[in-house]
């Protein structure tokens, strides 16, 4: 099956920029979608289809997808924005469409 | 507003039957525009898709649970389950119901989590 690879942590200062990246085979092929997940709490769709962000998500969250890497950015990061984050791709011609990576942890120093 | 409320019991012994409910409302689980999927979460890990059901009753299951794992839906309840049975410390997690769109494949929406702890 697909394996989606992702770093354990990432840390940043407050108002800088984040770069979490996820690694896949020819990912750049697959629409990448992005999670945020609080502890205690279901994930949130926070940019869907690469680059698209839902409605009620800051600007300040954004994607790219090319190659081998995805790469969730968050610009001016804020405390609120300490949490996981997960890629997930479908790869829907495996018998494992479902994949995601193991999860990033945003740590805001 | 969609909303996902999964239900079931939080105990399982080992060798028994794992058997969880997602109630859906705001939304019906007859369209054909979504599926209904179940993720679960070990403690201190990542995500894991178990599989999902499309209205029609067609259904995709991770092949490392498939032997072991049934999903069902009821639409006059508005609702889904899953069950997995010969459960095993190893199935301890958060188990999630979500909803993703066909064809997009992202979950959009997502029940608050449903602790199973399974132990003797």
């Amino acid at each position: 099956s697909y394996v989606l690879t992702q770093a354990p942590s990432v840390s940043v200062a407050p108002g800088q920029t984040a770069r979490i990246t996820c690694g896949g085979n020819n990912i750049g092929t697959k629409s990448v979608h992005w999670y945020q997940q609080r502890p205690g709490q279901a994930p949130v769709v926070v940019v869907r289809d690469d680059t698209d962000r839902p409605s009620g998500i800051p600007e300040r969250f954004s994607g790219s997808n090319s190659g081998n890497t995805a790469t969730l950015t968050i610009s001016g990061v804020e405390a609120g924005d300490e949490a996981e984050y997960f890629c997930q791709v479908w790869d829907s011609s495996s018998d494992h469409p479902g994949v995601f990576g193991g999860g990033t942890k945003l740590i805001v120093l | 507003q969609v909303r996902l409320q999964e239900s079931g019991p939080g105990l399982v012994k080992p060798s028994q039957t794992l058997s969880l409910t997602c109630a859906v409302s705001g939304g019906s689980i007859s369209s054909g525009d979504f599926s209904w999927t179940w993720i679960r979460q070990a403690p201190g890990k990542g995500l894991e898709w178990i599989g999902y059901i499309y209205y029609g009753g067609v259904t995709y299951y991770n092949p490392s649970l498939k032997s072991r794992l049934t999903i069902s839906i009821d639409t006059p309840r508005n609702q889904f389950s899953l069950n997995l049975s010969s459960v095993t410390a190893a199935d301890t997690a958060v188990y999630f119901c979500a909803r993703a769109l066909v064809g997009q494949w992202y979950f959009d929406f997502w029940g608050r989590g449903a602790l199973v702890t399974v132990s003797s």
